[in-house]
């Protein structure tokens, strides 16, 4: 079993539309999570962070996190088509160097 | 404010050869993350160093790989005697400090064996 779960899609939508991308994990020692966007042939960036439970808002994004479910989402609300990328859930442990990431969802907005 | 910059983008070695990827970390950062990405997988982490250490190299496959981050220049990564399977895009990251919240990736190195 993977440390991270991430369905691969590819997703679709119509622009205008709010977008729910979401991760498992199972190793309840992750602490840090993080949401990666990454556009074809580019490296990832860093969209949204966030430590231990909670929600996190950063103007169209929302980040969520629920430990005890192991659960991991990011919504985007009012999608655009320049939010056509791959997006990335990634998480790590207290004290480590590395991340933990998962496979990417495919994401096209639709004009 | 240059970001991590990595070259060459695109690499292309015969198999037996050796391939030499080099990551400049972004201004101000020390500390330096190697991670490779295959095709249908996500990132893996190989290697954190910091300038002349490293400082976790767990990720690494035990042979043919090494990685170095000397006091003067850029950060590289080796592979040695390329076979197909090294095949995938390499990615440096860099931050300030400790990078368990996130790093900055630089845009990658292709590699294709042939």
């Amino acid at each position: 079993q993977k440390e991270v779960e991430q369905d691969p899609g590819p997703l679709s939508v119509p622009e205008g539309a709010i977008v729910s991308l979401n991760c498992t994990y199972s190793n309840s020692a992750f602490q840090y999570f993080m949401w990666y966007r990454q556009y074809s042939r580019k490296g990832p960036e860093l969209l949204m962070y966030t430590y231990s439970s909670g929600n996190k808002e950063d103007g169209r994004f929302t980040a969520q996190v629920d430990k005890s479910s192991k659960y991991i989402s990011l919504f985007i609300r009012d999608s655009q088509p320049s939010d056509s990328a791959t997006y990335l859930c990634a998480m790590s442990k207290t004290g480590a160097n590395n991340l933990f990431f998962g496979t990417g969802t495919r994401l096209t907005v639709i004009p | 404010n240059a970001g991590v910059m990595q070259n060459p983008r695109h690499l292309v070695r015969r198999r037996g050869q050796e391939a030499r990827l080099r990551c400049s970390p972004m201004k101000g950062h020390s500390h330096v993350y190697w991670y490779r990405q295959l095709p249908e997988e996500g990132l893996k982490f190989m290697v954190y160093l910091q300038k002349e250490n490293i400082i976790d190299e767990s990720g690494m496959p035990k042979e043919r790989f090494s990685a170095e981050f000397p006091k003067e220049g850029p950060s590289i990564l080796r592979i040695q005697q390329v076979v197909r399977g090294d095949s995938a895009a390499y990615f440096c990251a860099s931050s300030a400090d400790r990078g368990q919240d996130g790093y900055t990736f630089g845009s990658g190195t292709r590699l294709t064996v042939v």
